[in-house]
């Protein structure tokens, strides 16, 4: 079974650009959620989309946002980009079906490494 | 900030001997997940333990869960070089969501 794939692995952009960061789950998996790394925040949780919806959400601006498509791909874009935004990107994708099981293991991407300049 | 704590944020130990580390959380958990980074890349999961349970064995690796404590520890035993990487801990939230609150993580260096 193959893995979480993101695209690109890396990226350099200029302030004020902005960009889109690509995810695809495993197969059958229909949660799919962000998360930024950096050194000085750790792991951050940026949003969750399941069946197409976003059903949870981090505490960053509206800069960030993201999509999923209904063969459960994900994209997430940032626009107006800023140097703190330089960061490794981790898509990770679960089960997350009903109740049981929910809150399950997460698969991780290898990360797009965004650097801005 | 939600964020859970662990310690050492360092650990540096020799070929053949044991890690220890250590988590603490904030809220009420449903389970609690160990997982493994390799330098910038993605995070690998290795152990999970249910809030039930208060100890987990998985090959080399040992986690205990004291949720009147809210911490967890994971134990590498006869670590080799290839275990080197960074550790974290992570709770799920509770609820109908995926989404993980991270641990600072432990940088681990197993020296040959």
């Amino acid at each position: 079974k193959a893995g979480v794939t993101q695209t690109p692995r890396y990226l350099i952009k200029t302030r004020g650009q902005q960009v889109t960061l690509s995810c695809s789950p495993i197969s059958g998996h229909r949660s799919v959620s962000w998360y930024q790394q950096t050194p000085g925040q750790g792991l951050q949780f940026l949003f969750e989309y399941f069946s197409e919806t976003q059903r949870n959400k981090g505490n960053f601006p509206g800069r960030f946002s993201g999509r999923q498509f209904s063969n459960s791909r994900s994209e997430m874009n940032v626009s107006t980009l800023e140097l703190g935004d330089s960061a490794l990107y981790l898509c990770a994708s679960s089960l997350g079906g009903g109740t049981r099981k929910i809150n399950t293991e997460a698969f991780f991407g290898q990360g797009t490494r965004l650097t801005v300049v | 900030s939600q964020q859970g704590e662990e310690d050492p944020q360092a650990l540096s130990i020799q070929e053949g001997e044991n890690a220890t580390m250590n988590c603490s959380y904030k809220t009420s958990i449903n389970n609690l997940q160990w997982y493994r980074q390799n330098s910038g890349r993605g995070l690998v999961h290795l152990i999970l333990i249910r809030s039930n349970e208060r100890e987990k064995h998985s090959g080399r690796l040992r986690v205990t869960l004291d949720t009147s404590k809210k911490s967890s520890s994971l134990l590498i035993t006869a670590s080799r070089a290839a275990d080197t990487a960074s550790y974290f801990c992570a709770t799920p939230l509770m609820g109908a969501t995926n989404k993980l609150i991270f641990g600072t993580g432990t940088l681990l260096a197993v020296q040959p």
